[in-house]
């Protein structure tokens, strides 16, 4: 396992289009993460999963984004009608449960990111 | 809520030169702190984190950080820098409990010959 997949790398998209990004985790983590980072920004917090179930949204995920995980593997974001606003990077991320059930004593993982950027 | 201030948004240094890059974050409740590191188009690398017990934390390339919580600081250090530390350097805390990362603007570390 190499670690967090995302795909694509860049994509360039024409303002009012759908676009659709894919988030593969490291195989074994249940959990996983969505963040968006601006230009000059830290990341920010989008959503997060627990296998399938979406239990974390944050108020920057407007109606026009939507996220899913239907079989608690790899992770899809979709964003519909992109602004130029929705420029950024979009970050994923993934852990696992500290095989003693403590499972505050965990660390994320990041992908390398897909640069979106809406002309 | 919580939130991470990172003081410094760029910080110059010359090659083999200590460097310490400041982050302090602010909470009602106890949380977990952590250091990231981002190399240019790249994701996110763990520098180090800080979750209980001695407060002057080891991570990789050299880096140590100190969790002060009477300061509510956890400032990043290394007592020499290389080239290949360029990069952008993230702080950031996580209540305990909870899943989601709260991070600081980033420092821009740059390193000169």
């Amino acid at each position: 396992d190499t670690g967090v997949s995302q795909n694509p790398r860049h994509k360039i998209t024409k303002r009012g289009q759908n676009v659709t990004f894919r988030c593969d985790p490291i195989s074994e983590h249940n959990r996983l993460y969505w963040y968006r980072q601006t230009l000059g920004q830290g990341p920010e917090f989008l959503t997060y999963f627990q296998n399938e179930a979406q239990l974390e949204k944050s108020r920057l995920l407007s109606d026009r984004f939507s996220a899913e995980r239907p079989k608690g593997s790899f992770s899809t974001l979709e964003i519909q009608r992109t602004e130029q606003g929705d420029s950024a990077m979009y970050l994923c991320a993934s852990s696992s449960p500290d095989l003693g059930g403590r499972q505050w004593n965990t660390e994320a993982f990041f992908g390398q990111g897909t640069r979106l950027t809406v002309v | 809520a919580q939130s991470v201030t990172q003081l410094d948004s760029q910080v110059p240094v010359f090659e083999e030169a200590p460097v310490e890059l400041r982050c302090n974050y602010s909470s009602s409740v106890s949380v977990y702190l952590f250091w990231y590191v981002q190399y240019p188009n790249q994701g996110l690398q763990l520098l180090l984190k800080y979750l209980s017990g001695s407060t002057l934390v080891k991570g990789i390339n050299g880096f140590e950080a100190e969790f002060n919580k009477s300061q509510t600081s956890f400032h990043l250090r290394k007592p020499s820098v290389h080239i290949s530390d360029t990069a952008e350097y993230f702080c950031a805390v996580r209540i305990q409990g909870a899943q989601k990362l709260v991070f600081g603007q980033g420092t821009r570390l740059t390193i000169n010959p």
